[in-house]
Order: structure tokens, then C-alpha cells, then sequence
């Protein structure tokens, strides 16, 4: 009930390409839907975060479209560069505060 | 200026020796949070204080003790530590308890035991 699971683990996109990442959940009272970026090294940062009454955000090259129905969400990569390469982790939280992050996806965007 | 600050950035000690990690925020955010993150990336909550108040206690063995002096710091002690608590351990704050704003991570700190 607590578990997100993404997928896939990791990815190999051309530089130009679309990078799709996927999460699922099962618990209905998660409201919160943040996804993070963390390169080799640092801590993770916050990306981009949606709640689940739109079903899709947009900022920049990133999206996430959310289906309430399906409990799934997805980060869209448009256009991936060379320094999007990193380990991006999708994430989900009730009204308890505590984030449960799903297993992480290692991105490689080859030039 | 550094938002969240951990120190030290690595840690290498023997079974059985009691380590403290350090971590503060010039954010002057309410709630702090330690994660570990194991050596296949996976990031899990360990605990979460909001001004100064415990909030979470995941189910973490009571070898780990958090302390919060005040709202700005938040301090992991480790006692009897053992060869699986190797991992990064990555402080973090945010805002407000409960608010979709976000949570800061500081730049971890790389825990090996030997």
C-alpha cells in the first residue's frame, strides 16, 4: 500500500529524444506527486510536483501527466540533453509529510 | 550560501563505534528530515521533526538517535554501528510540515562502515 514502483530502472536516450519514466501507486490517499533529479554526488532536488485534481504540468522540457483512475503518473522528458543524464526519482505523500519514493531511474542521454 | 549543510561529506569507521552526523538549514524552514539511501539509490525516510518535535519515526532500529537542538539544525546519532548501516545519509527541510513545497536535500553524507 505504502510502495511506489517505477519504471523502467534505467534509460538510454539520443540527445533530441523523448524520456519517458513511469510510476505507479496503490495508495488512494497520496495527494501529492513530486518527482526528483539527483546527479552523482549531490542530494536530490525537487523537479516538478503535481496534485492529483490536474493531469498534466508543464514546465520547460518537463511534464507530468497524471491518471487518477490508473493511480500511475509520468515524467516526459522533451528534448533530452547531455546534463539531463541523472537518477530521477518519482515520489508520493499523504497528509502525513512522509515522502515514498519509488526505486529510481538512471538516465543517459548520449550526444 | 549553502541552504542545507551536512557534515562530515564522509564518514569511514570500524564496527562498533558511535558516529554523529550534523546538518543545519539557513532556510528558515519548520520541518527537517534524515533519509538514508542504500547502495542501489533507494531513498527512505528515517525521521522527520517539526520544530523541534519529533513528527516521524520510521521503523529505524534505536541504535539511530535524532536530536533537534533547535529549527535550524537536526543531528543523527548512530551508536554500535554495523556493517549495513553503510549508505548515504541525506538530510532535508521544507517549509511547512504537510505543504506541497518542496523538500531541500543537503549534499549527503557517504557513512562506510569497515
Amino acid at each position: 500500500q505504502q510502495q511506489v514502483k517505477q519504471s523502467p530502472q534505467s534509460l538510454i536516450v539520443q540527445k533530441g529524444g523523448i524520456s519517458i519514466i513511469n510510476c505507479a501507486y496503490e495508495n488512494t490517499a497520496f495527494d501529492y506527486f513530486p518527482w526528483y533529479q539527483q546527479f552523482p554526488g549531490k542530494g536530490p532536488a525537487l523537479l516538478i510536483a503535481i496534485r492529483p485534481d490536474v493531469s498534466e504540468k508543464k514546465e520547460g522540457r518537463f511534464t507530468i501527466s497524471f491518471n487518477k483512475s490508473a493511480k500511475q503518473f509520468s515524467l516526459h522528458i522533451m528534448d533530452s540533453q547531455p546534463g539531463d543524464s541523472a537518477t530521477y526519482f518519482c515520489a508520493a505523500s499523504s497528509n502525513t509529510g512522509k515522502l515514498i519514493f519509488g526505486q529510481g531511474t538512471t538516465l543517459q542521454v548520449k550526444p | 550560501d549553502t541552504a542545507v549543510s551536512q557534515t562530515p561529506k564522509y564518514l569511514v569507521t570500524q564496527m562498533g563505534n558511535d558516529k554523529s552526523i550534523k546538518c543545519e538549514q539557513n532556510l528558515g524552514h519548520d520541518t527537517m528530515y534524515w533519509y538514508k539511501q542504500d547502495s542501489k539509490k533507494f531513498l527512505k525516510i528515517m525521521f522527520s521533526y517539526n520544530n523541534k518535535e519529533l513528527i516521524i519515526n520510521e521503523t529505524v532500529p534505536n541504535r539511530f538517535s535524532p536530536k533537534s537542538p533547535d529549527k535550524a539544525h537536526l543531528n543523527l546519532h548512530i551508536n554500535s554501528l554495523e556493517l549495513g548501516d553503510s549508505a548515504v545519509y541525506f538530510c532535508a527541510s521544507s517549509q511547512v510540515l504537510l505543504q506541497d513545497v518542496g523538500q531541500f536535500f543537503g549534499p549527503g553524507t557517504r557513512l562506510t562502515v569497515l
